[in-house]
């Protein structure tokens, strides 16, 4: 079936360092993109959205950028942190109901 | 803190049993998901309710159930519990609109089925 998936399990980085967490999706259908942040024993957290109509999304140090020609989505943090540390999900969302999740990419910040 | 509230945060059973994990939505949202979360197999929905009535359907089995009650919280029975069912089970909210819109995650339940 159609999901959306992520292109690398683990992304380590220096603190200080931008990072770039990359996402493929399938369904050309999708009009809505999600990113969570999920820190261990936690619920994934909303950090930012974008639909559609939009290539690029600013929030405040992340940024989201789509790609609907290639069915790419990636998430941008700027000056990386170490509580920065956790698994990130691209999720794909159509006329509001399931979320599907991609299998999520771990980032570490070594200080 | 999301606003999304789960409760309990742990449990532990054994097979065969059946168990209850409660959710209470953000206020103002009228939609409600579950979600299972294990190590092979991501975050999985299972079912939405909108307002006290099923809207959609994911992969959730013949085994567990859920409902949402007139105060819009919800609740997820599973049933006959195997081992496989043990995992991390997340409740999310929303609005509840016709568009696509964020999801709220709970800090979710912890099941342990030995």
């Amino acid at each position: 079936g159609e999901s959306v998936g992520l292109h690398l399990p683990t992304l380590s980085v220096q603190e200080g360092d931008n990072s770039i967490i990359n996402c493929a999706y399938s369904n050309s259908a999708s009009d809505y993109f999600i990113w969570y942040k999920q820190e261990s024993g936690k619920g994934p957290q909303f950090i930012i959205d974008i639909r559609s109509n939009m290539d690029k999304r600013q929030g405040q140090r992340v940024t989201v950028l789509l790609n609907k020609t290639v069915k790419h989505l990636s998430l941008q943090i700027a000056a990386t942190q170490p509580g920065d540390s956790a698994v990130y999900f691209c999720a794909e969302n159509q006329a509001g109901t399931a979320l599907i999740f991609g299998k999520g990419t771990t980032l570490s910040v070594s200080s | 803190d999301s606003g999304v509230t789960q409760t309990p945060k742990h449990l532990i059973t054994a097979t065969g049993q059946r168990v209850t994990l409660r959710c209470s939505p953000r206020s103002g949202d009228l939609s409600v998901y579950w979600y299972q979360q294990s190590l092979d197999q991501g975050l999985q929905f299972l079912i939405q309710y909108y307002n006290g009535e099923e809207r959609a359907k994911g992969n959730i089995l013949e085994r567990f159930s859920a409902q949402q009650f007139p105060d819009l919280h919800s609740e997820l029975n599973l049933s006959s519990l195997e081992l496989g069912d043990s995992a991390l089970y997340f409740c999310a909210s929303s609005v509840g609109g016709a568009d696509p819109e964020t999801q709220y995650f709970g800090p979710g339940t912890r099941l342990l089925v030995l």
